[in-house]
């Protein structure tokens, strides 16, 4: 079956504008993550959902940053008045309800000039 | 807070040598730990993954050894070949919660194996 999928791949943005970063998770997979990934760098947990609960969002570097999941599947990362220090890959992942492994997407570059 | 130490940093080996990276974690309330492999420009892909009650575990020529004393893992490669060159990441989940956490990674092993 489809794996995850990620839009935009590529996102360029001026200082100071909102994003929005979507991500699918495989059919029927009930856990979805965000990480960052700077270059050369391992991913770094942001936030998870169960279904459409947000369970842990201690990773949100500060309160631009913000994920929901209103349906229990597609699920949207928006960070508002974005800096150049946010540029980076956000990567989404996800999980089944009975297994552990997480599976991740292949991405989206977010650049703020 | 989890905390992941991921050794070494970069490495290299002969084809059919067998390399071998380590990660040391400390506290966590699940064990479950992965190894993701990564090629550039790709996502991180899961590799293997050892779960709790066992110390070992193969798939292919992939091995994963586990100290649970020692809070520390290891990924062997067996027979490798150039293809396995890629950047490889351990993981282990939070030290409070489940296994289905959001994970903290190492800061990955870039490997190269010479024909």
């Amino acid at each position: 079956g489809a794996g995850v999928s990620q839009s935009p791949r590529y996102k360029v943005t001026k200082r100071g504008q909102d994003v929005a970063l979507r991500c699918d998770p495989i059919s029927g997979h009930v856990s979805l993550y965000w990480y960052r990934q700077a270059l050369g760098q391992g991913p770094e947990f942001l936030t998870y959902f169960n279904y459409e609960a947000q369970q842990d969002k201690s990773g949100l570097p500060n309160d631009r940053f913000s994920a929901e999941r209103p349906e229990g599947s597609i699920s949207t990362l928006t960070i508002q008045r974005t800096e150049q220090r946010d540029s980076a890959m956000y990567r989404c992942a996800s999980s089944s309800e009975q297994e552990y492994e997480q599976y991740f997407g292949p991405g989206t570059r977010l650049t703020v000039t | 807070q989890q905390q992941v130490k991921q050794s070494p940093q970069s490495l290299i080996v002969q084809k059919g040598g067998i390399p071998i990276i380590n990660c040391a974690y400390e506290n966590t309330a699940f064990d479950y730990f992965p190894w993701y492999q990564q090629f550039p420009g790709k996502g991180p892909a899961l590799l293997i993954a050892i779960r709790p009650d066992v110390s070992e575990k193969k798939e292919g020529r992939f091995t994963i050894s586990f100290n649970k004393s020692a809070k520390q893992f290891s990924l062997h490669i067996m027979d490798s070949q150039p293809g396995d060159s890629a950047t490889y990441f351990c993981a282990a989940p939070p030290d409070s919660g489940g296994g289905a956490d959001g994970l903290t990674f190492g800061k990955g092993t870039h490997l190269i194996i010479q024909p």
